[in-house]
């Protein structure tokens, strides 16, 4: 079952912020959001993950509503290698053997 | 440190044929997992393994596909026998604990099978 919803693609001008939404409206108390991204024939790449603070690191900044159901990954200034499909991933971690599960994710386009 | 290790990168063979994939994790990492991902498909998880030890492998698509991790820093992947559609991209990646900080994935084999 599909835990999020992501819009299938969006573009962003280069040296913008690239603000990526994503919707789990049926997340739990212990599942924390991740998000992961995958550049051109390369393996994906972890970005960051938070529960319901606002989480920042070298790379982006994750926002996680009030109410946990939907979040936005921001990329502050985008550019052009930061072009990737982007996923959201809502997974449980008090559960022993629970999976990085993907899906469709959202194909980001930095544009100059 | 130099990431997790997969070869060959690309792999050209004839259906029927027996492939091994490799990867080496990242040194320290005790979980490990063999990830497929077709256009039709996405990235899926195919087994993973803590400790050298599988521990989930519904993920497996039939009986040709087998698994192994002989020591904390190597693993393989088998086909036998081959199929077209077994064509995709195998990722191999690795954590430490559970991942909760995140996998490293490898740069993938590309598998075609023709």
């Amino acid at each position: 079952d599909a835990k999020t919803t992501q819009p299938t693609s969006m573009d962003c001008a280069e040296g913008r912020a690239a603000n990526l939404p994503c919707n789990h409206s049926t997340i739990s108390g212990n599942e924390y959001v991740y998000w992961y991204r995958q550049i051109h024939s390369q393996g994906p790449q972890y970005i960051i993950h938070g529960l319901k603070n606002n989480e920042t690191n070298e790379m982006a900044s994750l926002i996680i509503t009030e109410d946990r159901k939907s979040s936005t990954l921001i990329l502050p200034h985008a550019t052009l290698r930061d072009t990737a499909v982007y996923y959201c991933i809502v997974r449980g971690i008090m559960e022993y053997g629970n999976k990085l599960v993907f899906g469709a994710g959202t194909i980001l386009r930095v544009k100059s | 440190d130099a990431g997790v290790i997969q070869s060959p990168r690309h792999e050209v063979t004839e259906m029927g044929q027996e492939v091994t994939l490799r990867c080496k994790p990242i040194s320290g990492h005790d979980y490990l997992f063999w990830y497929r991902q077709t256009m039709m498909r996405g990235l899926e998880l195919l087994i993973y393994f803590n400790n050298n030890v599988p521990i989930d492998d519904s993920g497996m698509p039939e009986d040709r596909f087998s698994a192994k991790m002989p020591n904390a820093s190597f693993s393989t992947l088998k086909i036998q026998p081959s199929e077209p559609r077994d064509s995709a991209v195998y990722f191999c990646a690795s954590s430490l604990g559970q991942g909760f900080s995140g996998y490293t994935f490898g740069s993938g084999t590309r598998l075609t099978v023709v």
